[in-house]
């Protein structure tokens, strides 16, 4: 099974509105961490956000929110106020210490935002 | 306090050459992972190393890779004899000491096999 799935290839934006990009992830430990990060075209991973699987409440950094259901295994990202520097691919990720801390990926959606 | 440095930043190599490609951790970093990057794919975890030790390596194929993190210097992952399936970006990733959560990545080596 899948660790994480990304179900969008890709999305297009209006500048300067809100996009949800969506991650769904399978887990049986109790003790793990959710991750975004921005690929821009010039390839290097950019983190964005983090979410601890113990945290209580949403992680936010800036114009990125991340909606933590846990119940429903969904950690899908929020960009809000969308720039045209917005445009990426962007990648979901989880680590869980019972497999040494390396990140398994999603394999990402491609953000555009249209001016 | 530099990031994770990562050199070659592109490297071209011919069928059948061998590919160094090198993984200098942030400061204070003890563990590196390393990374493989199909072209559009997302990340997938190859090796994950503490200095002189490989901790896991459940992700690096069989043959022809290899990896390694000495007491000095940075880390190595070394393919030999590459084939054209080899070519990809390879990305490499530090955190600190154990029980700490970051990873941080490095700028990514692009590696094309002519």
């Amino acid at each position: 099974a899948q660790k994480i799935t990304q179900t969008q290839p890709g999305m297009f934006v209006q500048e300067k509105e809100a996009v949800t990009l969506d991650c769904t992830y399978d887990t049986s430990d109790p003790s793990y961490g959710l991750f975004w990060y921005k690929q821009p075209s010039s390839g290097e991973m950019i983190f964005l956000i983090y979410q601890g699987s113990y945290d209580q409440q949403n992680a936010t950094e800036g114009r990125y929110s991340l909606n933590f259901q846990k119940a429903r295994k969904s950690a899908n990202l929020v960009i809000s106020a969308s720039q045209l520097g917005d445009s990426a691919m962007y990648f979901c990720a989880m680590r869980e210490p019972s497999t040494g801390n390396q990140f398994y990926f999603g394999t990402g959606t491609s953000l555009t935002v249209i001016p | 306090n530099a990031g994770v440095m990562q050199n070659p930043r592109h490297l071209v190599r011919r069928r059948g050459q061998e590919a160094r490609l090198r993984c200098s951790p942030m400061k204070g970093h003890s563990h590196v992972y390393w990374y493989r990057q199909l072209p559009e794919e997302g990340l997938k975890f190859m090796v994950y190393l503490q200095k002189e030790n490989i901790i896991d390596e459940s992700g690096m194929p069989k043959e022809r890779f290899s990896a390694e993190f000495p007491k000095e210097g940075p880390s190595i992952l070394r393919i030999q004899q590459v084939v054209r399936g080899d070519s990809a970006a390879y990305f490499c990733a530090s955190s600190p000491p154990q029980g700490a959560f970051e990873q941080y990545f490095g700028p990514g080596t692009r590696l094309t096999v002519t």
